[in-house]
């Protein structure tokens, strides 16, 4: 069955850091790009950060650059969303998705997100 | 790239035909997917390259379009279906965008 499952999750305040992680079986998953998506309390999805298949490319969402890091342990079929400075507008449930096309490098057609987790909440409070 | 859609939401009864747009501020060919979401569950892919549905989808879903104009529609709206429904875009990232989403109740 392929799956992801989030954790890590929780309460912080604003300006401490939190470590998200993504679990994902069922399929080949080094073959695959991640992304991580978030949705604030009652509004609509933001996309926040995609790894490469290898993890030699990583793209972040302006409102995110330089504060967080994706990475991702093949050998462990995990990616990883590390959250630093974070502030009360990033309180959101986090989703990790996986890209639909295998080894996609450049941008295609036929990619979307076609594998989703449950989502992990994160909530940035004093 | 700027998605929006239109309407906001609708009241529509089963068995209505129910269209929704997504207009792209740029030409993004047909580098758009369409998702499902209801209340306290993850997004569902529908369709990507802007008319394949995706596998397990019901065929009462279509999606058209390209350049800058996408429509998704239901022939005839189930129970089920009532939901928000996102589009994306996929052309040109980062960022990959999403529309503010269409929410579907029912009348």
């Amino acid at each position: 069955q392929v799956r992801l499952v989030e954790s890590g999750g929780g309460v912080v305040q604003p300006g401490k850091s939190l470590r998200l992680s993504c679990a994902a079986s069922g399929f080949f998953f080094s073959n695959y790009g991640v992304n991580w998506v978030r949705q604030a309390p009652g509004r609509g999805l933001e996309w926040v950060a995609v790894i490469w298949y290898d993890g030699e490319n990583k793209y972040y969402a302006d409102s995110v650059k330089g504060r967080f890091t994706i990475s991702r342990d093949n050998s462990k079929n995990a990616v990883y969303l590390q959250m630093n400075s974070l502030r009360v507008d990033d309180t959101a449930l986090y989703y990790c998705a996986r890209d639909r096309l295998q080894w996609r490098e450049l941008p295609n057609p036929d990619d979307a997100f076609d594998v989703w987790g449950q989502g992990t909440m994160v909530t940035v409070s004093s | 790239i700027q998605l929006t859609q239109s309407p906001s939401s609708l009241s529509a009864s089963i068995g209505d035909r129910v269209t929704i747009t997504c207009r792209a501020s740029d030409d993004i060919s047909n580098y758009l997917a369409w998702y499902q979401q209801k209340p306290g569950k993850a997004p569902r892919l529908l369709i990507y390259g802007a008319s394949t549905l995706q596998s397990g989808v019901p065929p009462r879903f279509s999606g058209s379009g390209s350049g800058t104009d996408f429509t998704l529609a239901i022939s005839s709206l189930q129970p089920e279906d009532f939901a928000t429904y996102y589009c994306q875009q996929v052309n040109s990232y980062p960022p990959i965008t999403f529309g503010p989403g269409t929410k579907v109740e029912i009348k």
